[in-house]
């Protein structure tokens, strides 16, 4: 079964630079994965961060922008605020038509 | 602004079927795809399946034995069925819709349902 790897956890200063990756045990994510990425505070559901790649959802702001980084999708936050603090899921669409969502990253602001 | 809302059971027995619903408001279940997804306590979100308000589904291989989903557009809401449950299906269980062009991604979420198996 395919699995989506993300890195479990991450730290960021107030104000610095973070970047998730979200990556495929089995080949490569490209924008054919149509990635997407949610953001959880814990008891709350997701919210749609970015989704196709690189679309920003309404309403969220532009420190959060997303990419192909080689064979992997990526979640980059600049400027990371205390807020930020939050799990973080990315999604892929594989060639089946099925979705996987990964691991999950935690990210800690501080 | 679509609103969507699970029910369901709390808490079903071992080997028994959970049934959960998510109705839909603010918005038409028609032309949209809907999904389910999971979240077991403490751990990530597990993709469970998607529907199509037409009735098209498909479902996580490891699931695909044992789950249902179904769609009321009279209703305004779908459904899905999990038969001979385990402990292992205690979990926070969301429903969701897919955005639009491309319906590649969720841009909705219910606040979710805990349904423990015991």
């Amino acid at each position: 079964q395919t699995v989506v790897t993300q890195e479990p956890s991450f730290s960021v200063s107030p104000g610095g630079t973070v970047t998730l990756t979200c990556g495929l045990s089995s080949g490569s994510a490209s924008s054919s994965s149509y990635p997407s990425w949610y953001q959880q505070v814990p008891g709350q559901p997701p919210r749609t961060l970015i989704y196709n790649t690189n679309t920003r959802s309404s309403g969220v702001p532009d420190r959060f922008s997303g990419s192909i980084l080689g064979i992997k999708a990526a979640l980059t936050i600049t400027g990371a605020q205390a807020d930020d603090e939050s799990d973080y899921y990315c999604m892929l669409r594989l060639s089946s038509g099925i979705y996987v969502f990964g691991s999950g990253t935690k990210v800690t602001v501080l | 602004q679509v609103r969507l809302q699970e029910s369901g059971p709390g808490q079903v027995k071992p080997s028994e079927t959970l049934s959960l619903s998510c109705s839909v408001s603010g918005g038409s279940i028609s032309g949209y795809y809907w999904g389910w997804i999971r979240q077991p306590p403490g751990k990530g979100l597990e993709w469970i399946a998607y529907i199509h308000y037409s009735g098209n589904s498909d479902y996580d291989p490891s699931l695909k034995s044992r789950a249902t989903t179904s769609v009321d557009t009279s209703k305004n809401q779908f459904s899905l069925t999990l038969y001979s449950v385990t402990a292992a299906d205690t979990a926070v269980y969301f429903c969701a819709r897919y955005g639009l062009d491309p319906g590649t991604y969720f841009d909705s979420w219910g606040q979710g349902t805990l349904v423990t198996v015991s």
